[in-house]
């Protein structure tokens, strides 16, 4: 059975840093892109960061571009995102989601997979 | 940036079929997947690529995908149908992924 357990989220004061981790089991990881998708109160998805199985390609949406940085370690089944300077708007749900099908990137793909989610609060 | 556009709402008695769409400039010649979220719970993929089922997704759920317009078509609603649904795409253009606006389906 597929288990992806997100961790790490909080209550946390705009400007400071926060890493959330996504342990995964039931799959083979080093197979699989994942991804980050994050829902604020109340409102719609938001794609926030993909990253290949190798590491290899990155992406992340434009609103997080240059303070989120997705990484994994295929070795210990994990995901991770480190997320610096925090504002207010990124206040939300964060949930992992793993590509429903191996390829060599992180394009293309729909998510078959979720976790429950951490929540992320930046409030001063 | 590419922008998806789906109805706040659609309302249907038990027994009918609801249709959301998703609009999208020439989302014809994109691969478009479903998601169906229940209030409190994660988002469960329903469709993938246009109109492929995952496993233990009823027949009841099906996609369509041509020209501006992307459909979810829902026949024989069940009160447990009952959610938000959010369509995605991959746009290449500008290397995001991208979510509908999501529309809640309405069990009358």
């Amino acid at each position: 059975e597929v288990q992806l357990v997100e961790s790490g989220g909080g209550l946390v004061q705009p400007g400071r840093s926060l890493r959330l981790s996504c342990a995964a089991s039931g799959f083979t990881f080093d197979d699989y892109a994942m991804h980050w998708v994050r829902q604020a109160p109340g409102k719609g998805l938001e794609w926030v960061s993909g990253i290949s199985w190798n590491s290899g390609s990155i992406g992340y949406a434009d609103s997080v571009k240059g303070r989120f940085t997705i990484s994994r370690d295929n070795a210990k089944n994990s995901l991770y995102l480190q997320m610096n300077s925090l504002r207010a708007e990124d206040t939300a749900l964060y949930y992992c989601a793993k590509a429903a099908h191996d390829s060599s990137g992180y394009y293309y793909a729909s998510f078959d997979y979720w976790g429950q989610g951490t929540l992320v609060t930046v409030s001063s | 940036s590419y922008v998806l556009t789906q109805p706040p709402s659609v309302s249907v008695a038990p027994g009918q079929t609801a249709r959301i769409t998703c609009g999208g400039n020439n989302i014809g010649s994109k691969s478009v997947h479903w998601y169906q979220q229940k209030p409190g719970q994660a988002p469960v993929l329903v469709v993938y690529d246009d109109s492929d089922r995952p496993s233990g997704i009823p027949e009841r759920f099906s996609g369509s995908n041509s020209g501006n317009t992307a459909t979810l078509t829902i026949s024989r609603v069940e009160a447990g149908d009952e959610a938000d649904y959010y369509c995605q795409v991959w746009d290449s253009s500008s290397a995001l992924y991208v979510f509908g606006t999501g529309t809640k389906v309405t069990v009358l």
